[in-house]
Parts: C-alpha cells; structure tokens; sequence
C-alpha cells in the first residue's frame, strides 16, 4: 500500500497564478483532510471531507476550494495564488466510526511546499 | 487563546536524558489525547493515544493526562538521536471524530 500519496511535492507560483494539489489514498479511508503548516501555527485545517461528494470548511478555508469527487482523492485548488499561502500542505485520511475502526488516528501525506513569490 | 498550547522549543537533551513534553488545553469536553511525531521534512505519524485521564506506557514513551489540570504529557525515557523530532499533541473530543485539535508541536534534539 501506497498509504497517502501528494502530487506535487514542490511547487513555485507567481502571485495570481492558480493551480490544484491532488492527494489520493489507498486505504479506503471515508473522511479526508488539508492542511497547512507554518513556522510557530502548527497544524491547521483548511477543509475537509467525511465522504464522496462532501465538503466542509475548517480553520481556514479562506482562497481555497476542494473538491472529492472520489473516494480515494481529495483536490485543493487555489484560484488565484496570494504570498500568504506560502506553506507546506499536508493532506490526511482516517477511518469513520461506522467503519469500526477508530477515526483518530489520522494517515498523513508527505506534504507539498508551496512558495507564492 | 487557543484551545490547546504547547511549548514550541527547540528543547535540546543529551543522548539518555529523560525528556518531558507537555500541552495544555482549554476545554474540558475533550476525552481522547494522542501524541504525533514529524520528522523533518516528512508528514506527522500517531506516535501514542490515551482516553480521558491517566497513564499509558509503550516502550520508552509514557503518555499521561490531567483532566483536573487539562494537562497532558509525553515522557521519553533514555532518550535517542533518532527520537529528534516535532512532537505534537492533538485532542476530540469523541472516537468518532471527524477532526482534531492540533498543538503547534515541540521540536526536540537529542545529541550524542
């Protein structure tokens, strides 16, 4: 198993640009989440997803949208790309309760380090 | 103030010290606790979890919870170089959970 997978790893834009970052996981997981990471802010939620076809915001959704339109992928896109999303982006998946297994543990990607110039 | 508040380090130990990392929390509604360690350059990994209060050991790592204090500790015993990591605390407040609460995580180096 690939376990949680990040497409891409590194990333440069221009302010303004926009792109899409991509997380697939292999572990059938229901729900799946984005976040950011910075210096001294730890881990923060930008949106997240407890099944196919569903969104929710978190922390901090402002300047990103997500999509899931299968299980196994998770999409986070930022249309138009500001110096402050500067950040390396994880993504996480973990069971549901209904699954029987325990949701807190949740699986981590190997981040993406976005620099907005 | 935010809901749970760790010390962000760096914390510096010699190889064999005893390392105590705590975080602190503000709401009491939360019941279950876990541990993650990140490597650097590397996403976080559960490292430990425990249920409302008390203690649980694996292998050198002793995980520990205050409800009364809304205080929860990671102890590593005979600590190691390769134990030098982010340590981040996170909370919910249920198993089934559809998010939790991150600290901003404790860097620790062990040298030699």
């Amino acid at each position: 198993n690939a376990g949680v997978t990040q497409t891409p790893k590194f990333r440069v834009l221009k302010t303004g640009q926009s792109m899409t970052l991509l997380c697939a996981q292999d572990m059938n997981h229901e729900y799946m989440y984005w976040y950011r990471q910075d210096p001294g802010m730890g881990l923060r939620l930008i949106h997240y997803s407890v099944g196919e076809g569903t969104t929710a915001k978190g922390e901090v959704p402002d300047g990103y949208n997500v999509s899931r339109l299968k299980k196994q992928n998770f999409l986070l896109g930022l249309e138009s790309a500001a110096p402050s999303q500067t950040s390396v982006y994880f993504c996480a998946s973990s069971y549901s309760a209904s699954s029987g297994r325990w949701s807190y543990e949740q699986y981590f990607g190997p981040g993406t380090r976005l620099t907005v110039t | 103030q935010k809901e749970v508040e760790q010390d962000p380090g760096p914390l510096s130990v010699p190889e064999g010290a005893i390392v105590s990392l705590n975080c602190t929390y503000s709401n009491s509604a939360f019941q279950y606790f876990m541990w993650y360690r990140q490597y650097s350059r590397k996403g976080p990994e559960l490292l430990m979890y425990t249920y409302s209060s008390g203690n649980k050991e694996d292998g050198r790592f002793t995980a520990q919870v205050d409800k009364s204090s809304k205080y929860i500790s990671l102890f590593i015993r005979d600590s190691q170089p390769s134990d030098s990591a982010t340590y981040l605390c996170a909370m919910s407040y249920n198993y089934n959970t559809d998010k939790l609460i991150f600290g901003t995580g404790t860097r620790l180096q062990v040298f030699p």
